[in-house]
């Protein structure tokens, strides 16, 4: 079975640009959570999809937007960048929300403002 | 809600030495509770976790880690430290009802000294 994929590995936007980040979710999973992970810091929850439905959201702006597909793959949306949106984005995959299921998690794409 | 507070940003152990990371949660439910371990440029990757049951817990390469509600605490630990353990370390907490986020900690970097 695939794992958790994201794409694009490494990005660089300017400031007030906006950026599209995708995740394939791993075979047999229905939920997706986004983390920002930002230097020296531990991920923070930006939002969570469940069969096509946002499903819980963490303390970010409206300009953090998300998708979720019918193949449960997902994007994460981020209107009018500004510098401190420079992180390691993480997508985590799982089998249903919450609960004792373990996230199985991609390995990020990291994301500079300038 | 819930928290997670991981004393120690920084730990060096010599190789061979034991390997202890702590942990410790804030919760208003019964918690679930993991370690997550990441590379450089890496996602994250799970070593264990506690759901119910046995208090203490067995995960990858060697690490273990037990639950200790009176003291609210889910400290992790290796008998022997190998130069391959040296890695960032999260500790994360989940509510066992509902649909909540994983909370992580700030995370442990670990150096291995040869």
């Amino acid at each position: 079975e695939t794992g958790v994929t994201q794409s694009p590995t490494h990005l660089i936007k300017t400031r007030g640009q906006q950026v599209t980040l995708r995740c394939s979710s791993q075979s047999g999973h229905n939920t997706v959570s986004w983390y920002q992970q930002a230097l020296g810091q531990g991920p923070q929850f930006i939002f969570q999809y469940y069969r096509e439905e946002e499903n819980g959201r963490g303390n970010f702006p409206p300009r953090f937007s998300g998708l979720q597909f019918p193949n449960y793959s997902s994007e994460l949306n981020v209107n009018a960048l500004e510098l401190d949106d420079s992180a390691l984005y993480l997508c985590a995959s799982s089998p249903n929300p919450g609960g004792n299921t373990e996230a199985f998690f991609g390995q990020g794409t990291r994301l500079t403002v300038v | 809600a819930q928290s997670v507070t991981q004393l120690g940003s920084h730990v060096s152990v010599s190789e061979g030495a034991l390997v202890l990371l702590r942990c410790n949660y804030s919760s208003s439910v019964p918690p679930y509770l993991f370690w997550y371990v990441q590379y450089p440029n890496q996602g994250l990757q799970l070593l264990l976790k506690y759901t119910t049951g046995a208090t203490l817990v067995k995960g990858i390469n060697g690490f273990e880690a037990e639950f200790k509600k009176s003291e609210t605490s889910f400290h992790l630990t290796k008998p022997s430290a190998h130069m391959s353990d040296a890695a960032e370390y999260f500790c994360a907490v989940r509510a066992s009802f509902g649909n909540e986020k994983l909370t992580f900690g700030t995370g442990t970097r670990l150096t291995i000294i040869p």
